[in-house]
């Protein structure tokens, strides 16, 4: 199947910093990414769609500039948690869908603690 | 109606034991239908995709009834390794993507 990355897998940082998560799709294109996030013994709730040259898309109750999202590439999606504070603190996931398909292919996740 | 709809359970059944998930979901244009498995703090993986009135993998037969607006899944002979979280994810295009809750299953020996 097809392979999603993302970077870093954990990452443990300050309040009041920013932190920079990385979904790349490795064996193919992605126009669109999708991001999550997953809080403990929570379902996935979709934040945002990322699009390729233009602007992401946001789901209702996602603050825009606190989630800065930048698709520069076919390969590569970011998702910037800027101000981050401890109840941001979540499993991260990106997925991306193949060309012409409808399934959703995930990263691995990213777990941020915000201390 | 939520969009998405499963049972969290969780299901607690022995080794070899049968069961079987629903997920009802209220989009009518969903046109694909996916099974994804969930581990404890890990990324949703593909099961099974669902296209037509159904299909099998092995032990896993998934089912779709597009009139009732539900799909299912069904495990035999359950492994310990099956235990998860199972996640329903009726797809209709980029416009919505909602996964279903999940439903814990627990096998036991």
């Amino acid at each position: 199947g097809a392979v999603v990355s993302q970077h870093p897998s954990r990452v443990i940082c300050k309040s009041g910093t920013s932190v920079k998560i990385e979904c790349r799709s490795l064996d193919f294109q992605a126009t669109t990414m999708f991001w999550y996030r997953q809080f403990p013994k929570q379902s996935l709730m979709l934040m945002a769609t990322s699009n390729e040259g233009s602007k992401a898309t946001y789901e209702q109750g996602v603050e825009k500039d606190k989630f800065l999202i930048n698709h520069a590439s076919l390969t590569l999606s970011t998702l910037t948690v800027t101000s981050a504070h401890p109840e941001d603190s979540s499993f991260y996931i990106c997925s991306a869908p193949t060309s012409g398909g409808d399934e959703q292919y995930f990263g691995p996740g990213t777990r941020l603690t915000v201390t | 109606r939520k969009e998405v709809e499963q049972d969290p359970g969780p299901f607690n059944v022995p080794e070899g034991a049968t069961v079987a998930f629903n997920c009802t979901y209220s989009n009518s244009a969903s046109q694909s239908f996916f099974w994804y498995r969930q581990d404890c703090r890990k990324e949703p993986k593909l099961l099974m995709s669902v296209y037509s009135s159904g299909n099998e993998d092995g032990r896993f037969t998934a089912q779709l009834n597009r009139a009732s607006q539900y799909i299912s899944l069904l495990i035999r002979d359950s492994k310990l390794s099956d235990s998860a979280t199972y996640l329903c994810f009726p797809a209709s295009g980029y416009s919505t993507l909602t996964f279903g809750k999940g439903t814990m299953l627990l096998v036991s020996p």
